[in-house]
């Protein structure tokens, strides 16, 4: 079954620093995987998500993730952090039927 | 495209009442609607998978008596939380995804609190 793990509940950067969310997957067939952004009493927002094309995917709001096989790897970034992109962030992987999330890292920007 | 409503988005019940969820498809038809839980500073579980036109498949432990999905239509899927307690009080979020199509839709979720 497949499975996602998010590398620290909480990360915090300071307004304009890179922004680096950590997620490791494990799938037995090669997966779908996702990056979604909730804020607080919202839904989830799609960021990004790979679907075999390129391993360097882009996003909104300036994010990109980058597939890596070999590490099992999905890690989310962005050169510059603004004060709005305080939120929570999942990391999912899908296949066949459903989809599994990470458990979520809460990113905070200081100014 | 591709947009997902709940309805209500936020609902207050008394302990012992049922409370009925909306989760529409609005601008496509979704061949299958998950229903989410969330606890607050938590990640989504998944409570279970229906399909329309057939009975819901339930995570290991949910309470299928306790929690009825009904998915009558390519468009619209509810959930009924019945016999309602405190400890039900929760983020509920619905989803919804294309046959065939890996991704799903999220809606905006209900925060349900039961007094």
């Amino acid at each position: 079954a497949q499975s996602v793990t998010q590398l620290g509940s909480h990360v915090s950067v300071s307004e304009g620093a890179l922004v680096l969310l950590r997620c490791n997957y494990s799938s037995s067939v090669p997966p779908y995987l996702f990056w979604y952004v909730q804020y607080p009493n919202q839904g989830l927002q799609l960021l990004l998500k790979y679907t075999s094309a390129a391993t360097l995917v882009k996003g909104i709001n300036g994010f990109e993730a980058e597939f890596k096989k070999s590490e099992t790897s999905f890690h989310l970034t962005k050169p510059s952090a603004h004060m709005s992109d305080a939120a929570e962030y999942f990391c999912a992987v899908s296949e066949d039927n459903d989809m599994r999330f990470g458990a979520g890292t809460r990113l905070t920007v200081k100014p | 495209g591709a947009v997902v409503s709940q309805h209500p988005s936020w609902v207050i019940c008394k302990s012992g009442t049922s409370v009925k969820i909306e989760c529409r498809s609005l601008d496509f038809q979704a061949t299958t609607m998950f229903w989410y839980r969330q606890f607050p500073k938590q990640s989504l579980m998944l409570m279970a998978t229906s399909n329309e036109g057939s009975k819901a498949t339930y995570e290991q432990g949910v309470e299928k008596d306790k929690f009825l999905i009904n998915h009558a239509s390519l468009t619209l899927s509810t959930l009924t939380v019945t016999s309602a307690h405190p400890e039900d009080s929760s983020f509920y979020i619905c989803s919804a995804r294309l046959y065939r199509v890996y991704e799903q839709y999220f809606g905006p979720g209900t925060r349900l609190t039961v007094t």
